[in-house]
């Protein structure tokens, strides 16, 4: 069964601290997809990337940082958590030439 | 600016009931609308829809596309409580294999 994995379900962190955010696909697709979401607001890309070492700003990267250094994974970075970004974070990848998303099961983050 | 409008943003309905929601949309070039359900987790594929006035049927799930009228509506009739869920219309913009995502609308269904 192909996937995408999201290292937390839950994670709480404190403001100020840096926080990694990893995600993993089985399915060696090139494109994938950090997106957060929020009541009213629905999702809202972050940062996405097409290939290894490949990365572009989405519609709200302030705050954030990316990383692609193997295939499989993409993580998303916050510098310097504020309570602002407290919100669940959603990872998708989906392959080269091809419409629609697989979406990892989610990473409700919680910054205090 | 490329966006996608839901409505309603959220209904309550019995069981045995017909829902429609819809999915409007503004977007440079438009290639392909997809709708999700998201329960508690990952959101969940149900269609894709690429062409204008194709009916996309998934048991009590249907789907159809207006790209002349720039909008979409997801069907569900006999609707069951396990239903209730959050429904996602995205949008791509032609070529960028990236999503604009409405807000959803929150289904509840009672028993």
């Amino acid at each position: 069964d192909v996937k995408v994995t999201q290292s937390s379900r839950y994670l709480v962190k404190r403001t100020g601290e840096k926080v990694f955010l990893e995600c993993v696909q089985d399915m060696d697709h090139e494109n994938m997809f950090w997106y957060r979401q929020d009541p009213g607001l629905g999702l809202r890309l972050i940062y996405f990337s097409y290939d290894v070492k490949m990365k572009e700003k989405g519609d709200i990267p302030e705050g954030y940082s990316v990383s692609r250094e193997k295939k499989e994974r993409f993580s998303l970075i916050l510098e310097s958590a504020s309570t602002n970004q407290t919100s669940m974070y959603l990872c998708a990848s989906s392959p080269l030439g091809r419409v629609g998303y697989t979406f990892g099961s989610g990473t409700r983050l919680t910054v205090v | 600016e490329d966006k996608v409008v839901q409505s309603p943003l959220s209904l309550v309905v019995h069981e045995g009931d017909t829902v429609t929601l819809n999915c409007s949309y503004e977007v440079t070039n438009f290639r392909s609308l997809l709708w999700y359900k998201q329960e508690k987790k990952a959101p969940t594929f149900l269609f894709m829809l690429t062409s204008s006035g194709i009916e996309k049927k998934s048991g009590r799930l249907s789907s159809i596309l207006d790209k002349k009228e720039l909008f979409s509506i997801l069907n569900i009739t006999a609707t069951q409580t396990g239903d209730s869920a959050v429904y996602l219309c995205a949008v791509e913009p032609g070529g960028t294999y990236k999503y604009i995502f409405g807000t959803g609308t929150r289904l509840k269904v009672l028993a």
